[in-house]
């Protein structure tokens, strides 16, 4: 079974620029959710995705972030524009459904300069 | 909202020797409480879960338990070896949004 897909690995932009992260999920697992990791800190949910539609997204900085999952598959995470604090890994994960275990992906790391 | 307290941030203890680490969660409707490990560089992955119908989880060297009157569950590591070694994360699981909230992390380090 392939794991949760996500690209790219690395991303180094200037602040005010804008990023987009992709991640493709297990086959059949309908929630999916992004996570930012900062450095020596517990991954935060940024949003949750139950099939294509949103469940949670109370701590997305909305003013720069968006995400969205088409047809209820992969997914993209969107900063525009971007600031340093936004320096951190997009853990995307997904699972089965509410009660099932999350499978993360390798992350993306994201350097703003 | 759920949050997730977890300490030590730091733990370093003798290889053999036993490992705990502790969180605790506010919100007494969460129902699932997974753990995660996390090498350096890599992907969090889920080592032992417990629900909330159960007091004690244990598989291998590592265990799990819970106390929900307290609400705080802990990870028991017996014999730890130094593939041990990486940051533990707890989080706790709510019944209504099915979001999972995660603890703040322990960094483990076993000594040779």
């Amino acid at each position: 079974e392939a794991g949760v897909a996500q690209s790219p690995r690395y991303k180094i932009i200037e602040k005010r620029q804008s990023v987009a992260f992709w991640c493709n999920p297990i086959s059949g697992h309908a929630t999916l959710y992004w996570y930012q990791q900062i450095l020596g800190q517990g991954p935060k949910l940024l949003i949750q995705f139950q099939n294509n539609g949103v469940v949670d997204d109370s701590q997305l900085p909305k003013d720069r972030f968006s995400a969205e999952r088409l047809k209820g598959v992969d997914s993209t995470l969107k900063i525009q524009p971007a600031k340093l604090e936004d320096s951190a890994v997009y853990l995307c994960a997904s699972g089965k459904g509410a009660a099932g275990e999350l499978f993360f992906g390798e992350g993306s790391r994201l350097t703003v300069l | 909202g759920e949050n997730v307290e977890q300490h030590p941030s730091t733990l370093s203890v003798q290889e053999g020797d036993s490992a705990v680490i502790k969180c605790t969660y506010s919100d007494s409707a969460s129902n699932y409480f997974p753990w995660y490990k996390q090498e350096l560089g890599k992907r969090p992955q889920l080592i032992i879960d417990i629900r909330s119908n159960v007091g004690e989880k244990k598989d291998q060297r590592i265990a799990v338990t819970l106390n929900k009157t307290a609400k705080h569950f802990s990870l028991h590591i017996t014999e730890t070896q130094p593939e041990d070694s990486a940051v533990y994360f707890c989080a706790a699981r709510d019944s209504s949004a099915s979001k999972i909230i995660f603890g703040s992390g322990t960094r483990l380090s076993i000594r040779p």
